[in-house]
């Protein structure tokens, strides 16, 4: 069965830096998404992307996120400069279509900013 | 916006036993999804079930969109179901993101 993946599966790095995580949607997917959960708590929306531009973001997803897509597999996240409340678990979903599809769900990159 | 609300938040079990996770939500959706999160951090779909029935082995789930509801049946619980349950609902005035509820943290004892 056809899967998302994403890499790495686990990401540390200094308040200050840029991170990019990096996830494979499945292929004849259309709609990629981007969500995050800090340790303990709910799951949240940051972001949807739909044919090269974004459908949609959250408040979360500021100036300091960008997402692309660039190349007809890769769907990245791009964290300008981390802050110690970036430390989270990323999740990339994607689904064929949009408007209630189902997303499916990466395995999770673990952001720790120290 | 939409509030989605899941019940109970702990729930502990012997192995064996059956068991019924709830949510709720405030407004119509088009997309009602369930999860269980493994003690790794992975999400797992479960569920696509805006509504209706549906089962998969010993889960099953049912949702009354009407009254603004879903429930995720477990029976014959193992220890690897422990984790956490959650309930994510998409709406109508969204084509794309998914609301998540808090989740219902179960813990199968052998």
């Amino acid at each position: 069965e056809p899967e998302v993946t994403q890499t790495p599966s686990h990401q540390v790095t200094q308040m200050g830096q840029e991170v990019i995580l990096r996830c494979v949607p499945i292929s004849n997917h259309l709609y990629f998404y981007w969500y995050r959960q800090i340790l303990g708590q709910k799951v949240e929306f940051l972001v949807s992307f739909y044919n090269n531009e974004i459908s949609e973001k959250s408040e979360i997803f500021d100036d300091q996120f960008s997402v692309e897509r660039p190349d007809g597999s890769n769907f990245t996240l791009k964290i300008r400069s981390t802050k110690l409340e970036d430390s989270a678990m990323y999740f990339c979903a994607s689904s064929d279509g949009g408007g209630g599809d189902t997303q499916y769900f990466g395995p999770g990159t673990r952001l720790t900013v120290l | 916006g939409i509030q989605v609300e899941q019940s109970p938040p702990d729930l502990i079990l012997q192995e064996g036993a059956n068991s019924t996770l709830r949510c709720n939500f405030s407004d119509s959706v088009n997309n009602l999804q369930w999860f269980h999160q493994n003690p790794w951090g992975q999400l797992i779909n479960l569920f696509y079930i805006p509504s209706g029935t549906k089962q998969n082995g010993r889960l099953s789930a049912t949702t009354v969109a009407t009254e603004r509801y879903s429930l995720l049946y477990i029976s014959s619980s193992q220890t690897t179901d422990s984790g956490v349950y959650f309930c994510a609902v998409g709406v109508f005035a969204s084509n794309y993101q998914l609301i998540w509820g808090a989740g219902t943290k179960l813990i199968i004892k052998p």
